[in-house]
């Protein structure tokens, strides 16, 4: 089976610009989670799909960042403009159900300069 | 308070020792528990889902307290590949949000 695909692996950008970050999940997996990983800290959750449908994105900058799942396969995460803050590795995640195990992809490392 | 709570650390213990992680919740509605391995610079992975009567992998064991709400990890016989970050796992831990909660996680360094 193959893993949950995240493109690009690194990222670095000055602040005020804008990036997009790309998800593809398993096969089949309805749920799609991104998640924000600080360095020393837990993966925060950012925003959940179920299908092309947004469950929750409470914790969403919405000011900022936006994020899309168009025919409920991919997805792609934006941030304009970036902020130092910002910098961190934005994880992609999925899942078969909602309260199912969830399988991560390797993650985005953003850096914001 | 934090949604999960966990000591930071880092645990330093010797080949072959047991060593324990702690975590405590907020969110007396939560349903499910996990702990997921997260080595230097890759994706969390699921390690053991924790169940309220225990359970076991191996070398592994996790417990559940509900009334506590506390969660706990034992590893036995460490090995040096049980270096990692383990990061303590609830799902609702908002009311209203099913999405996995994750703690900060616990550094776990396994010295030769």
């Amino acid at each position: 089976e193959a893993g949950v695909a995240q493109s690009p692996r690194y990222k670095i950008i000055e602040k005020r610009q804008s990036v997009a970050f790309w998800c593809n999940p398993i096969s089949g997996h309805a749920t799609l989670y991104w998640y924000q990983q600080i360095l020393g800290q837990g993966p925060k959750l950012l925003i959940q799909f179920q299908n092309n449908g947004v469950v929750d994105d409470s914790q969403l900058p919405k000011d900022r960042f936006s994020a899309e799942r168009l025919k409920g396969v991919d997805s792609t995460l934006k941030i304009q403009p970036a902020k130092l803050e910002d910098s961190a590795v934005y994880l992609c995640a999925s899942s078969l159900t909602q309260d199912g195990g969830y399988t991560f992809g390797s993650g985005t490392r953003l850096t914001v300069v | 308070r934090k949604e999960v709570e966990q000591d930071p650390g880092p645990f330093n213990v010797p080949e072959g020792a047991t060593v324990a992680f702690n975590c405590t919740y907020s969110n007396s509605a939560s349903q499910s528990f996990f702990w997921y391995r997260q080595d230097c610079r890759k994706e969390p992975k699921l390690l053991m889902s924790v169940y309220s009567s225990g359970n076991e992998d191996g070398r592994f064991t996790a417990q559940l307290n509900r009334a506590s709400q506390y969660i706990s990890l034992l590893i036995r016989d460490s090995k040096l590949s049980d270096s990692a970050t383990y990061l303590c796992v609830v799902n609702g831990a908002f009311t209203g949000r099913r999405a996995l909660t994750f703690g900060s996680g616990t550094r776990l360094q396994v010295q030769p």
